[in-house]
Parts: C-alpha cells; sequence; structure tokens
C-alpha cells in the first residue's frame, strides 16, 4: 500500500490570494489525482497529474484556477488561484497503481476562504 | 451517463447492532467496485475492493456483497462500535480508454450511538 502525506493539513486564506498544497507519496504510483471535497459532498475530481506535462483536467475545471505540477513520480502539487469564499472545502491527492487496481488518499488539506 | 447511487443517505444505529448500507450502479464498462471509509476530517480509506467474478468480500466486522446483474452492491458492518461513526462512499471503475475512471456515490453517513 501507499502512505500518502499533505501539506498543509488545513488554512485559512484571504480572498484573491493563492495556496499551493503539496502531496507526497512514499512509493512510486503511476497516477496522482487531485479531487474537492465540498462540505457534505462527495469526492469530485479535478484533474489528473501527469508526470511532467500538463494535467488533465475535467469539466468545470481549468488550469489557470487550479494549476498543478507533478515533478516525479512521488510528488505533485495543486495551486488554488485568486482564491474566493467558494473555494473553501477539503482538497484530497490520491494515488493510485496501473489500472487503478489500487488508489489511495492522502488526508486531505481543509481550506477555509475568507 | 455513469452513475453511483447510494441509500439511505445518512443512519443511525445503536452501538452492538448490525446495519446494511446500498449502493447501485450504473458505470460500463465494468471494472470493479470499491467501499470506502471516511472519518470527518480524514481522506478516504479502502475497505473492499471487488472485480466482476467476486459475489462477496470481508474486512472484519465489514462484508460487501456484489450483484453485478442487477448492478447493486451492499456493506454490511456487523456488531457496529463508535468507531464505525464515519461516511461509507461506493466508488465503481469503469475502464477506458485512458485507464480506469471512477465513480463515486453520495456516501452514507453512518452514526453509531452508545
Amino acid at each position: 500500500s501507499a502512505v500518502i502525506s499533505q501539506k498543509p493539513s488545513r488554512d485559512i486564506c484571504q480572498r484573491g490570494t493563492s495556496l499551493t498544497i503539496q502531496c507526497q507519496v512514499d512509493s512510486q504510483v503511476t497516477m496522482m489525482f487531485w479531487y474537492r471535497q465540498q462540505p457534505g459532498q462527495s469526492l469530485t475530481l479535478i484533474a489528473t497529474a501527469n508526470q511532467g506535462s500538463e494535467a488533465t483536467y475535467e469539466s468545470g475545471f481549468v488550469i489557470d484556477k487550479f494549476p498543478i505540477s507533478r515533478p516525479n513520480l512521488t510528488f505533485s502539487t495543486l495551486t488554488v488561484s485568486n482564491m474566493s469564499p467558494e473555494d473553501s472545502s477539503i482538497y484530497l491527492c490520491s494515488g493510485g497503481t496501473s489500472g487503478l487496481v489500487a488508489q489511495y488518499f492522502g488526508p486531505g488539506t481543509r481550506l477555509l476562504v475568507l | 451517463k455513469n452513475q453511483v447511487e447510494q441509500s439511505p443517505q445518512s443512519l443511525i444505529i445503536l452501538e452492538g447492532k448490525n446495519c446494511t448500507l446500498q449502493c447501485n450502479y450504473t458505470v460500463s464498462p465494468f471494472s470493479n467496485l470499491r467501499w470506502y471509509k471516511q472519518d470527518t476530517g480524514r481522506g478516504p480509506v479502502s475497505l473492499t475492493i471487488m472485480t466482476f467474478s467476486e459475489n462477496t468480500k470481508s474486512n472484519g466486522r465489514y462484508t460487501a456483497t456484489l450483484d453485478a446483474d442487477t448492478k447493486q452492491s451492499s456493506l454490511h458492518i456487523t456488531a457496529s462500535q463508535l468507531s464505525d461513526s464515519a461516511s461509507y462512499i461506493c466508488v465503481v471503475s469503469a475502464r477506458g480508454n485512458a485507464g480506469n475512471m471512477l465513480t463515486f456515490g453520495g456516501g452514507t453517513r453512518l452514526m453509531v450511538k452508545p
């Protein structure tokens, strides 16, 4: 199994600022993903983080708002740009093996935008 | 459109009692079905994963069933404990050209009371 850590675990930010969330996996995973979970809701996929190339975004999410990096197989960052209160949510990093036979989730980053 | 529906949305039971959570899906082509437990403020943790040929799988007091013909799954919790209070999420994986794609259910929020 893989252990996934995220930093920060939580943050309170001002409107208009940006926050970068880091995700570290303790073993090599083929695929890495970023999800958002709004209060009381299930997870929504933001994008697939591709190593060394641009992330693949889901409908409703764009690179300018959620730039993602994945410089190697075990590390990725998600930036929430120009934040507004509507961005208040839990952001989860996930790593999976080839074919997503196994998928693991980080503990999440709880973001509150004032 | 791939969909996963869970019922009930929420459930309150007394400690020591059993309960069963339901998951119906319309995901094609089916690859596998997972149940996750998500404690408040934490990332989801995998309980079970079942492929098309598996009818039942247990993980301690958790037993998942899968009926691929009717596209239904259930998660049975035996002799519930206070620590079982969490959200339980059904996730169905579909095979795609870019690899497996996940569809998340809305979750069942379980509260176990003493």
